[in-house]
């Protein structure tokens, strides 16, 4: 079984800030990670995955994150924030050589302020 | 061209009824997915359905079934419709072995 962990539910930031956002997981094996954005009334967009190789993944609209296995954790960040980055953001895990069903975690609300 | 098309966009029904959300996607993809997002924004796999297989979610009322007419289509079907069931429902489609998934826009259903 694997779970994931959004330790914040909402993070506010001015704008120009930078932001992270924390995922934790848990599984018994080898695994995919995944960050989805969802703006406003719209479906789940992917903005970056990790598969292998380079712990650092980066994504579209100058989001990175660096999967840290001995932590087992894949924490989001942009160095600096948009207004139109507020969104809801999921961190999600797959296992691998498994039947692919991606667990989400509950999901971080992301609030620029200019 | 829309990749995961899902309709209607808006669903307005009372308890009881019975009602369908149709899927679509033209990816080519072999494996589709049905999610459920309450009004917290928690994401709730219901059913993963590719050629071979069907997995449920043991929670999932069995009021809710999938039904695939052929591999670029899973639709929703739901019985007997409850007030908890108001949420939106997303489709959701996934190639291996890239794995990531590709979001219909939605359907947000009312019960009343």
């Amino acid at each position: 079984a694997q779970s994931v962990t959004q330790l914040d539910s909402q993070v506010p930031v001015f704008e120009e800030a930078p932001v992270e956002l924390r995922c934790n997981y848990s599984s018994s094996v080898s695994v995919y990670l995944f960050w989805y954005v969802q703006y406003p009334n719209q479906g789940l967009q992917l903005l970056l995955k990790y598969l292998s190789g380079s712990t650092l993944v980066k994504g579209i609209n100058g989001f990175e994150a660096e999967f840290n296995k001995s932590q087992t954790s894949f924490h989001l960040r942009k160095p600096s924030v948009h207004i139109s980055d507020t969104a809801e953001y999921f961190c999600a895990v797959s296992q691998m050589g498994g039947s692919y069903i991606p667990t989400f975690g509950r999901g971080t609300s992301l609030i620029v302020h200019p | 061209d829309t990749a995961v098309s899902q309709t209607p966009k808006y669903l307005v029904t009372q308890m009881g009824n019975d009602k369908s959300i149709k899927c679509e996607q033209n990816l080519g993809h072999d494996t589709m997915y049905w999610y459920k997002q309450d009004s917290k924004k928690f994401l709730k796999i219901m059913f993963s359905y590719n050629n071979k297989e069907l997995i449920i979610n043991e929670t999932v009322p069995n009021r809710f079934s999938p039904k695939s007419p052929d591999k670029a289509h899973l639709n929703l079907h739901i019985n007997s419709l409850e007030l908890g069931d108001s949420a939106v429902y997303f489709c959701a489609s996934s190639q291996a072995p890239t794995t990531e998934a590709f979001f219909g826009q939605g359907t947000r259903l009312t019960v009343v």
